[in-house]
């Protein structure tokens, strides 16, 4: 079975201030990996994948398959980035059931 | 931006009681799911459906729970005789495709057990 894990429930950073949250996961297999933001009072919606490969916002992750990681990593934090993220997971082919992690808070201030 | 809309925003139960949870999927969507998510815990895969039929569901998801397309735009899922440990936001999501097909949140309905 599946597993995501985010170790910090919280994670409070000046403005300014580089940005990594972390997650690892546990697979046999090659998963699609996911970001998932959740900002204050609204629905969960996607922030990346891994498959793309692009930066959203200024937030970059990228796949280690070696550590089995997919760190989210921003330069310089915003006090807009202030959030709940979820790290989520599915299983390679044609399933498409997200495994989510417990989530961090991302608290950024002045 | 079409958006996934689920109702009502909150329902209040007696345990015992059945609940009908509603959610609209995104129009053009194929694939459609339920989570939920316990206070203060992680966001938990309830049921993906597909073609008219549950493609895969998780030990939660027992009998007491169904999931159903009635028209071609609602999608519901149903709580036969509710528990306390049912309390739980309840998020409907949809997408086009699987595997790295993006899933669109719904704003969740917050069922509270009394």
């Amino acid at each position: 079975a599946q597993r995501v894990t985010q170790p910090e429930k919280l994670l409070s950073v000046f403005k300014g201030a580089p940005v990594e949250l972390k997650c690892n996961y546990s697979y046999s297999g090659s998963p699609e990996l996911f970001w998932y933001v959740q900002y204050s009072r609204q629905r969960l919606q996607l922030l990346l994948r891994h498959i793309s490969r692009e930066s959203i916002k200024g937030f970059t992750a990228d796949l280690n398959k070696g550590e089995t990681s997919f760190h989210l990593k921003k330069p310089f934090a915003q006090e807009e980035d202030s959030a709940m993220y979820y790290c989520a997971l599915v299983p390679s082919g044609t399933a498409s059931k997200l495994t989510f992690g417990t989530g961090t808070r991302l608290q950024v201030t002045l | 931006e079409p958006e996934v809309t689920q109702t009502p925003s909150h329902q209040v139960t007696q345990m015992g009681q059945e609940v009908i949870l509603r959610c609209v999927p995104i129009s053009n969507h194929l694939y459609f799911y339920w989570y939920r998510q316990i206070l203060g815990q992680k966001v938990e895969f309830l049921v993906s459906f597909y073609n008219n039929e549950i493609s895969e569901k998780s030990e939660i998801f027992d009998d007491q729970f169904s999931v159903e397309r009635p028209d071609g735009s609602n999608f519901t899922l149903k709580i036969r005789s509710t528990k306390l440990e049912d309390s739980a936001m309840y998020f409907c999501a949809s997408s086009v495709g699987t595997g790295t097909s993006p899933q669109h949140f719904g704003d969740g309905t917050r069922l509270s057990i009394l």
